[in-house]
């Protein structure tokens, strides 16, 4: 089983849509989560910090169930710029930056 | 200021050959990590760098090193390489050792083993 599992992709979704992408993790002592976004032959970028209580920046809403061991990313109003893979990323602590990433989700918005 | 730098960008190679991979973190930085990229699939962790000395290193080959300088550059070193190691090298840098999840990128360096 692998370490961080994604939703296979790709969404292809219009313009205005809201999308949403799905993460499980299988070490329950995973310490901290993330979501990052690679664009197409580009280095990975952090876009949000995931936490428990449930975080929102601007368009983007990430929630965190430690219970089920699940992450989810919301995108509300999809822009063509959101077109990219969005990265399922757990860091497992322990005092050095080791970060498991996901697969991806690649998200295509056409207009 | 200026990002994480890796060079070079892209290089071939062919089976048996060795590979340096060079990576200049962002000023102030005193961590990098590297990370290996095939395609379709997630960064794989290689290794963490703090302060000169090893601090973390993935599920890799021993024909894997890498060192970092005084200066907190780094180096990644693959001996004997393998059609296998065909892939996006990233190298990253974080301010500090651990427990965060930003790390900043450099744009990589693709290799190509024939």
């Amino acid at each position: 089983r692998k370490e961080v599992e994604q939703d296979p992709g790709p969404f292809n979704v219009p313009e205005g849509a809201t999308v949403a992408f799905n993460c499980t993790y299988s070490n329950s002592a995973s310490q901290s989560f993330f979501w990052y976004r690679q664009d197409c032959r580009k280095e990975p970028k952090l876009l949000m910090s995931v936490y428990s209580s449930g975080n929102e920046d601007g368009r983007f809403t990430a929630q965190l169930n430690r219970a089920s061991q699940y992450i989810s990313l919301l995108i509300r109003d999809s822009k063509l710029s959101d077109s990219a893979t969005y990265l399922c990323v757990v860091n497992l602590g322990g005092g050095y930056n080791k970060l498991i990433f996901g697969a991806g989700t690649r998200l295509a918005v056409h207009p | 200021d200026a990002g994480v730098t890796q060079s070079p960008t892209h290089l071939i190679k062919t089976r048996g050959q060795h590979v340096t991979l060079r990576c200049s973190p962002i000023s102030g930085h005193k961590s990098v990590s590297w990370y290996q990229q095939v395609l379709g699939q997630g960064p794989q962790f290689i290794f963490q760098y703090y302060e000169k000395e090893e601090r973390g290193r993935g599920n890799f080959p021993d024909r894997f090193s890498a060192r970092q300088f005084p200066n907190y550059s780094s180096e990644l070193n693959v001996n004997a390489l393998l059609l296998g190691d065909s892939a996006l090298y990233l190298c990253a840098s974080s301010p500090r050792q651990g427990d965060t999840g930003e790390l900043f990128f450099g744009e990589g360096s693709r290799l190509t083993v024939l």
